[in-house]
């Protein structure tokens, strides 16, 4: 089955440290993932996507079909990247979401 | 800030009373969603619709029902059934699921409570 698995529930970092996200999936065939946002009081958002290869406000993913991994990485942590962050692996139409990563960032 | 409406914001409810929660779309997206969001469970899918008058069950239907009359409109009833019905609702359109832009757009979600 389709499965997505975030093992952090929360992360605390201090600003300017390094920040990875962990993101694990299972798949039977070419996976298609996602991150997405949730800022305080604010709609969840997408942030990035892997076939797109792009960083977004300095945070990058790479997927490892190895590891089955799609880890969120961003080399310098800002108070500003504090978020619910989730994990999404693309089904069909649907979409299947871990069960999220508060990030605080530290001043 | 258009796109995906859900009204109310909050909204209180006796147990054993139904309630119907709100969700619009001015997106012009076939695809629509309805999640419920819980502290350490993420999102799970409660219903979906594809096209105008058809939906499907989600992971999470049981004490839920849906429906799709318009391509813009696609409402969540919170039936007495339903067990645990406190949560935090979102509602969720979606580009065409061919090529590489696959995308989601969220509302704002709606905070249903049950006493």
């Amino acid at each position: 089955a389709q499965r997505v698995t975030q093992p952090e529930k929360l992360l605390s970092v201090f600003k300017g440290a390094p920040v990875e996200l962990k993101c694990n999936y299972s798949y039977s065939g070419s996976p298609e993932l996602f991150w997405y946002v949730q800022y305080s009081r604010q709609r969840l958002q997408l942030l990035l996507r892997h076939i797109s290869r792009e960083s977004i406000k300095g945070f990058t993913a790479d997927l490892n079909k190895g590891e089955t991994s799609f880890h969120l990485k961003k080399p310098f942590a800002q108070e500003e990247d504090s978020a619910m962050y989730y994990c999404a692996l693309r089904k069909g139409n649907k979409l299947v979401f871990g069960a999220g990563t508060i990030l605080r960032v530290k001043s | 800030d258009g796109g995906i409406t859900q009204s109310p914001k909050y909204l209180f409810r006796k147990e054993g009373q139904n309630v119907t929660l709100s969700c619009e779309q001015n997106l012009n997206h076939d695809a629509m969603y309805w999640y419920r969001q819980d502290p350490g469970q993420g999102l799970r899918l409660i219903y979906y619709s594809q096209i105008v008058n058809d939906f499907q069950k989600g992971d999470i239907a049981e004490g839920y029902s849906v429906s799709r009359e318009k391509k813009e409109s696609f409402p969540l009833t919170v039936t007495s059934a339903q067990k645990n019905p406190t949560a935090f609702y979102l509602c969720a359109s979606s580009t065409p699921s061919g090529g590489g832009g696959y995308e989601q757009y969220f509302g704002p979600g709606t905070r249903l409570t049950v006493t």
